[in-house]
């Protein structure tokens, strides 16, 4: 079953805007994890955060958590054409040691 | 590059083929990954090894086959194939083995199939 769900499926912005896509999950995880994909390509990973972690800094990107409403968000600031790409959350599953639970991904277009 | 390669990026098949996709990780992981993406919808899990051998197999058509002669390498041996396979696979690999939490995955690029 589907774990993890972006908002918005696809989401359209102007070069230097910022971006915030979101996650919903319906199980107590461990992890959720964030990745892009690049149109046809394989996901790069961007960011873990734990379940005891509530923000995490990376370069243009920050990662919230909030346990207590089973949501993630993910900001993209001043963003760039090459940040175009689809994101994906994904958790662990309460059932699987290696089982991730994606969503069906965030569309993001920069407009230049 | 992540380190996960796969071979070949794009494959067209007849339905009574029969072709094997290849993986190769170049970072010492425990853990390799089959993954299929379909258009708008998420990721499937297909197989899962873990040091060789298979943990997860997520009630796959027996028309898809694994192989995972050593850490390194992956292949999905494909025969039979349905117009509905056409997706693109995605090999992914991660340092875990048993650890009981999943880590950060690395992917490959895929291999676009598509089954005519």
């Amino acid at each position: 079953s589907q774990q993890g769900e972006e908002d918005p499926q696809a989401l359209s912005i102007q070069e230097g805007e910022n971006a915030t896509m979101n996650c919903s999950y319906k199980t107590s995880i461990n992890n959720l994890q964030w990745y892009r994909q690049n149109s046809g390509r394989g996901l790069v990973h961007l960011i873990l955060i734990r379940s005891n972690e509530r923000e995490k800094h990376s370069g243009r990107l920050r990662v919230t958590l909030d346990t207590s409403k089973k949501s993630s968000s993910l900001l993209i600031t001043a963003s760039r054409a090459a940040d175009t790409a689809s994101y994906f959350c994904a958790t662990d599953a309460r059932d699987s040691n290696y089982q991730l639970i994606w969503g069906a991904g965030t569309k993001l277009i920069i407009k230049p | 590059e992540t380190g996960v390669t796969q071979t070949p990026r794009h494959l067209v098949m007849g339905m009574t083929n029969k072709k094997s996709l290849k993986c190769e990780q170049h970072l010492g992981h425990n853990a390799m990954y089959w993954y299929k993406q379909s258009a708008k919808k998420p990721l499937e899990l297909m197989f899962v090894y873990s040091l060789e051998e298979r943990v997860e197999n997520n009630s796959v058509p027996s028309r898809f086959s694994p192989e995972c002669p050593n850490s390194s390498h992956l292949f999905l041996h494909l025969h039979t194939l349905q117009p509905e396979d056409s997706a693109l696979y995605l090999c992914a690999s991660s340092l875990q083995a048993f650890s009981g939490v999943p880590d950060e995955q690395f992917f490959g690029p895929g291999t676009r199939l598509t089954v005519l």
